[in-house]
């Protein structure tokens, strides 16, 4: 199975900073097809998680564009520019490449 | 607006049977790939399984596809999960999620005797 290294665990950020979390793969998550299936959520305090980012880097309905993805191949990064009080929680990475489909551990963001 | 509202967990004793449902709303339901996935008391998030939009074909994590069944009913905008012959460490809070985009509130499942 492909395991999903996220870095940090914890993450402390002061409001209107600057976040990055990192998401290493086992193996390459591009597809046969050559798209690459590498998604972000987030899970806010006693909610279930919402997708961010979906294939790398392609925001989702009604993302703010402090959200970001980038990276390819086996090392993807997710940036949160302008940390707001809402982007608090738990941050997570999936690949939906290789079956069967994995998540990485999360991130927890906190206020400094 | 999309709803996913689970239902049907609950404390059931090991070697027991589970089903649970999740009904949809807000979109179509017949178009969408739907899932299931897990989340232990730990915070790790398991993938369960997905259902093609026509039941026609699902997918499973090799470790709970002897145990775990999904199914749907277009008719009805309802997704399901059968467990079967739970264990412990099939503890978890379980999510139906529309092809990864939308998720439910998640339903709880505590295997105990």
């Amino acid at each position: 199975d492909v395991v999903l290294t996220q870095t940090p665990v914890s993450l402390l950020i002061s409001l209107g900073g600057q976040a990055s979390i990192s998401c290493r793969s086992s193996q390459s998550l591009v597809h046969s097809n050559g798209n690459t299936y590498l998604h972000w959520y987030l899970q806010k305090p006693g909610q279930s998680p919402q997708l961010l980012i979906y294939q790398v880097s392609n925001r989702f309905s009604g993302i703010p564009d402090r959200f970001s993805g980038s990276g390819s191949g086996t090392d993807f990064t997710l940036k949160i520019s302008r940390v707001e009080p809402e982007d608090l929680g738990v941050y997570y990475c999936l690949q939906r490449t290789h079956n069967p489909w994995t998540f990485g551990g999360g991130t927890k963001l906190e206020l400094k | 607006e999309v709803q996913l509202v689970e239902s049907g967990g609950g404390l059931v004793q090991p070697g027991a049977s589970l089903k649970l449902s999740c009904v949809a709303s807000g979109f179509t339901f017949s178009d969408y790939w739907m899932s299931w996935v897990r989340q232990t008391p730990g915070k790790t998030m398991e993938w369960i399984g997905d259902i093609k939009y026509d039941g026609s074909y699902t997918n499973y994590a090799p470790s709970l596809k002897n145990r775990f069944t999904i199914s749907r009913d277009n008719a009805k905008s309802t997704l399901y999960l059968q467990m079967s012959n739970v264990r412990s460490e099939d503890t978890a809070t379980y999510y139906c999620t529309n092809n990864y985009d939308y998720w439910g509130q998640g339903v709880m499942v505590t295997v105990s005797s």
